[in-house]
């Protein structure tokens, strides 16, 4: 059975780093890209980018390019979503989701990890 | 970027009403389209890919059509499973973009 089970819910405070994660089971991981999306308090989807654990090749959205840093342990299963300095505005519940095998559509999910950032 | 605009933003309907949910791409797109459905509190989940195709384990009462800039999706017989949120999704270039969602309340 395909899984992708996402690190637990982080309360953080402006200017913190931050790093989350998403395992991957059920599949090879290394032969699926890997996307992360951010769901803001009541709004709608938004891709921020994605990675081939195989080889590490990443692309961001232009939105969320230098915002973030996607990245993945291909020994681990594991893909990752970090901040080196959050804000308020990064306050969101955020998804990774597998790639289908050649086109960019997701077929799994995982159950999200929602990001609070408070001071 | 590539626009996907969405309509409605919601819709109320009874159980065994049929409804369509739009989605319009602000250039070509050929079938790159997806539908996802999510429920509150939940991730979303694929229904529709390559504008048409329906994804192992979707119900049958779900389809999508369309090509170019304009989609559909219909759901034939609404049932209490089907309350949720709707997007559709660009799968032709990065980036990729959602539409804003389209929400399925009960009349």
């Amino acid at each position: 059975e395909v899984q992708l089970v996402q690190s637990g819910a982080e309360v953080k405070k402006p200017g913190e780093s931050l790093k989350i994660s998403c395992k991957g089971s059920g599949y090879s991981f290394t032969n699926y890209w890997i996307a992360w999306v951010r769901q803001m308090p009541g709004k709608g989807l938004e891709w921020m980018g994605i990675i081939y654990p195989g080889d590490s090749d990443t692309r961001y959205s232009p939105s969320f390019q230098g915002q973030v840093t996607i990245s993945a342990d291909k020994s681990i299963s594991t893909a990752y979503l970090q901040w080196s300095s959050l804000k308020a505005s990064d306050t969101a519940m955020y998804y990774c989701a597998r790639r289908t095998g050649t086109t960019e559509f997701f077929d799994f999910w995982g159950q999200g990890t929602l990001v609070t950032v408070s001071s | 970027d590539i626009q996907m605009t969405q309509s409605p933003s919601s819709v109320s309907a009874s159980v065994g009403d049929r409804v369509t949910i739009t989605c319009r791409a602000s250039q070509g797109i050929s079938t790159w389209l997806a539908w996802y459905q999510q429920k509150p509190g939940k991730a979303p989940k694929l229904l529709i890919y390559a504008a048409s195709s329906l994804q192992s384990g979707v119900p049958s009462r779900f389809s999508g059509s369309g090509s170019g800039t304009d989609f559909t999706l219909t759901i034939s017989r609404l049932q209490p499973e089907d309350f949720a949120t709707y997007y559709c999704q660009q799968a032709n270039s990065f980036p990729l973009t959602f539409g804003g969602g389209t929400k399925v309340e009960i009349k």
